[in-house]
C-alpha cells in the first residue's frame, strides 16, 4: 500500500497569515492526490484534486502542488472558517489510503 | 442538489452483521462509481471500496475484504455496505461517496456503527 504523511500532525495561525500543509507519498503517485478539509462533526470535503486543481466552489485562497512523493496545501490568507482538519488521499493505486490528518486552528 | 443519505447504522453486536444504505438524490446515479470510507471516533478517514457503474467492478481495502461486501441498485439509486462479523475495531462513522476518479466530490452526513456488547 502507498503510505501517505501528513505534516504538521496541528498548526496554529493568525487570521490573515499563510498556511502550508505537506503531504509526503512513499512512492510516486504522479500527482494523483487529493485534499480534503473536514470541520468538527462534519463529512469531508474535497478541496484540490489532481494535485492543484481546484474544487468547483472552493475558495481561492487555496491552492495545491507539488509532484512524484512530495504534495503541499496552502492556504494563502487563513480566515476562521478554515479551521478544521485537513487530510490527503492519493488517488494512483488501490487500495487508496489518506494521510493521517493536519488539525489547523486559529491563533 | 447532490444528496447522500446514509441509514441503518446503530449498536451491534460483536460477531453480527449490519447492512447499511446509501441513498442518492440530484445526479444521475447510473453515472458514477460510489465508495465507502470510515472514521473510528477521533481517527482519521479509511477507505472501505468502491464499486463500477453497473457493479462489474467492485475493489475493497485489502483488510475488509472479507468481511465486508459493496452492492448498488441503480434502479433504487441506492448504495449499500454490508458488513459482517463485526468486531470492536468496526466502531466508526461510515460515509458513503461519490467517486470523481479517483477523489470522492460529495459525501453524505455520515453514520455511526458502534460495536460493542
Amino acid at each position: 500500500d502507498i503510505q501517505m504523511t501528513q505534516s504538521p500532525a496541528s498548526l496554529s495561525a493568525s487570521l490573515g497569515e499563510t498556511v502550508t500543509i505537506q503531504c509526503r507519498a512513499s512512492e510516486d503517485i504522479y500527482s494523483g492526490l487529493a485534499w480534503y478539509q473536514q470541520k468538527p462533526g462534519k463529512s469531508p470535503q474535497l478541496l484540490i484534486y489532481g494535485a492543484s486543481s481546484l474544487q468547483d466552489g472552493v475558495p481561492s485562497r487555496f491552492s495545491g502542488s507539488g509532484s512524484g512523493t512530495q504534495y503541499s496545501l496552502k492556504i494563502s490568507s487563513m480566515q476562521t472558517e478554515d479551521e478544521g482538519v485537513y487530510f490527503c488521499q492519493q488517488g494512483l493505486k488501490y487500495p487508496l489510503t489518506f494521510g493521517s490528518g493536519t488539525k489547523l486552528e486559529i491563533k | 442538489e447532490v444528496k447522500l443519505v446514509e441509514s441503518g447504522g446503530g449498536l451491534v453486536q460483536p460477531g453480527r452483521s449490519l447492512k447499511l444504505s446509501c441513498a442518492a438524490s440530484g445526479f444521475n446515479f447510473n453515472d458514477y462509481w460510489m465508495g465507502w470510507v470510515r472514521q473510528a471516533p477521533g481517527k482519521g478517514l479509511e477507505w472501505i471500496g468502491e464499486i463500477n457503474k453497473d457493479s462489474s467492478t467492485i475493489n475493497y481495502t485489502p483488510s475488509l475484504k472479507d468481511k465486508f461486501t459493496i452492492s448498488r441498485d441503480n434502479a433504487q439509486n441506492t448504495l449499500y455496505l454490508q458488513m459482517s462479523k463485526l468486531g470492536s475495531e468496526d466502531t466508526a462513522i461510515y460515509y458513503c461517496a461519490r467517486a470523481q476518479r479517483e477523489w470522492f466530490d460529495y459525501w453524505g452526513q455520515g453514520v455511526m456503527v458502534t460495536v460493542s456488547s
